[in-house]
């Protein structure tokens, strides 16, 4: 069955540096997502994309937060200049048709921790 | 945002055991789903529902779109050890791609 994977599945990095998490979206998927899930919480909204640019995004995702679709298969979170408090799992979803009404699949997460 | 709200927070169980947990907004939303989440792991869909009133099932699941379309149900039958996560349900804004998260119901099945 198609999955949506990602790499690192653990990430560590110092406070000031930029990451960026990667995501493979099920194949024939059209929107792609970005959640994160800070320990212990709920899972939250980052952004979505369609057509190669963000089609929503919360308040989360602020000037340091940036996405692209670098070639047909990758979809990457960059976080330009990372804070204690991006310490979180981050999970990349996909879905294959017109809106969020349509099932969103979920990737295995990505573990980041900010020292 | 949006809250969705989840009870109960936890459930301890004895196997075998029927649960029942539900979820509740105070907006409307046309669609509720239902998620897993296993430690470390990303949310795995158990149910979709995409009418109010509707009810279905999927193996030992059950879950129900309530008729004012601001709750949902999901009822677990005779519960095993594999049961054991988090369960989350989920919606989408009316408009857009942005989906809400509940607050999550953590399901313990003692043997």
């Amino acid at each position: 069955e198609p999955e949506v994977t990602q790499t690192p599945s653990h990430q560590v990095t110092q406070m000031g540096q930029e990451v960026i998490l990667r995501c493979v979206p099920i194949s024939n998927h059209l929107y792609f997502y970005w959640y994160r899930q800070i320990l212990g919480q709920k899972v939250e909204f980052l952004v979505s994309f369609y057509n190669n640019e963000i089609s929503e995004k919360s308040e989360i995702f602020d000037d340091q937060f940036s996405v692209e679709r670098p070639d047909g298969s990758n979809f990457t979170l960059k976080i330009r200049s990372t804070k204690l408090e991006d310490s979180a799992m981050y999970f990349c979803a996909s879905s294959g048709y017109s809106t969020a009404q349509e099932t969103q699949y979920f990737g295995p997460g990505t573990r980041l921790l900010v020292l | 945002g949006q809250q969705l709200n989840q009870s109960p927070q936890s459930m301890f169980i004895q196997e075998g055991e029927d649960v029942s947990m539900n979820c509740t907004s105070s907006s409307i939303f046309n669609t509720w789903l239902w998620y897993k989440q296993d430690p470390g792991e990303g949310p795995v869909l158990l149910i979709a529902l995409y009418k109010a009133g509707e009810l279905t099932s999927n193996g030992r699941l059950t879950a129900q779109f309530g008729i004012t379309r601001k709750d949902s149900f999901l009822n677990i039958s005779a519960s095993i050890p594999s049961d054991v996560g988090i369960y989350f349900c989920a919606g989408p804004k009316n408009t857009g791609n942005q989906f809400y998260f509940g607050t999550g119901t953590s399901l313990t099945v003692i043997p």
